[in-house]
């Protein structure tokens, strides 16, 4: 069946960049999505992408599409300690990833 | 209201008992979803209305499982003859007619004892 998968755990020093890491089988999703968990909280939407396109930029979020290999990524620039939390790709027909825990030491 | 709703925040059981928990969506969505997440998992997909009607329910793992939307706002998930096994955190979003993007509430964090 389709299936999204994510590493589990980055672990990144404050002011470095994180790049989270995503796969996916499911090739017919129109967007594709991150969604940033803060412990005891619900999904915020952080950023998505149309599946045309290769690559989004939005302030310290940079996402890649690699529509080939059905990769997608996250690139959090200058990572702050308030980055932290559960990061989960999401593609169409509502499959989510298992979530990568972000932790960003000072 | 200004995002999604959901209530009780937090709801303890015991095994075989009937639960209720409540979704309300932003105002003016007519598409909600209620997905299930287990500890350290992803969402998982359970159910999706288009306005009152379930759209898609092939994510509900059994017959225990229901979910409602009477007047295209408020969802009721009801989960009868509850297990152990029940315990997660269950989600719901909402999201504009043809819009792709959702936005999810808080969550019920449901405990089964």
């Amino acid at each position: 069946g389709e299936d999204v998968e994510q590493s589990l755990f980055l672990s990144v020093r404050e002011g470095d960049s994180s790049v989270i890491n995503c796969t996916y089988t499911d090739s017919s999703s129109t967007y594709l999505y991150w969604y940033k968990q803060e412990p005891g909280a619900g999904l915020q939407l952080l950023t998505y992408i149309f599946s045309n396109m290769d690559m989004k930029q939005d302030q310290r979020l940079t996402v890649l599409l690699n529509k080939k290999d059905k990769h997608l990524s996250l690139r959090i620039a200058d990572t702050q300690t308030g980055d932290s939390a559960i990061y989960f790709c999401a593609g169409g027909k509502l499959i989510f990833g298992q979530g990568t825990e972000l932790s960003v030491k000072p | 209201g200004a995002g999604v709703s959901q209530t009780p925040s937090n709801k303890v059981t015991e095994k075989g008992k009937y639960v209720e928990l409540r979704c309300d969506p932003i105002s003016g969505h007519t598409a909600l979803y209620w997905y299930r997440q287990s500890l350290g998992q992803g969402p998982e997909f359970l159910i999706y209305f288009q306005g009152t009607g379930a759209a898609d329910d092939s994510g509900l793992p059994n017959d225990r499982f229901f979910a409602v939307r009477p007047e295209g706002s408020v969802s009721t998930l009801k989960i009868q003859r509850t297990e152990r096994g029940d315990s997660a955190v269950y989600l719901c979003a909402s999201s504009s007619q043809g819009g792709e993007t959702q936005y999810f509430g808080p969550g019920t964090r449901l405990l089964v004892l």
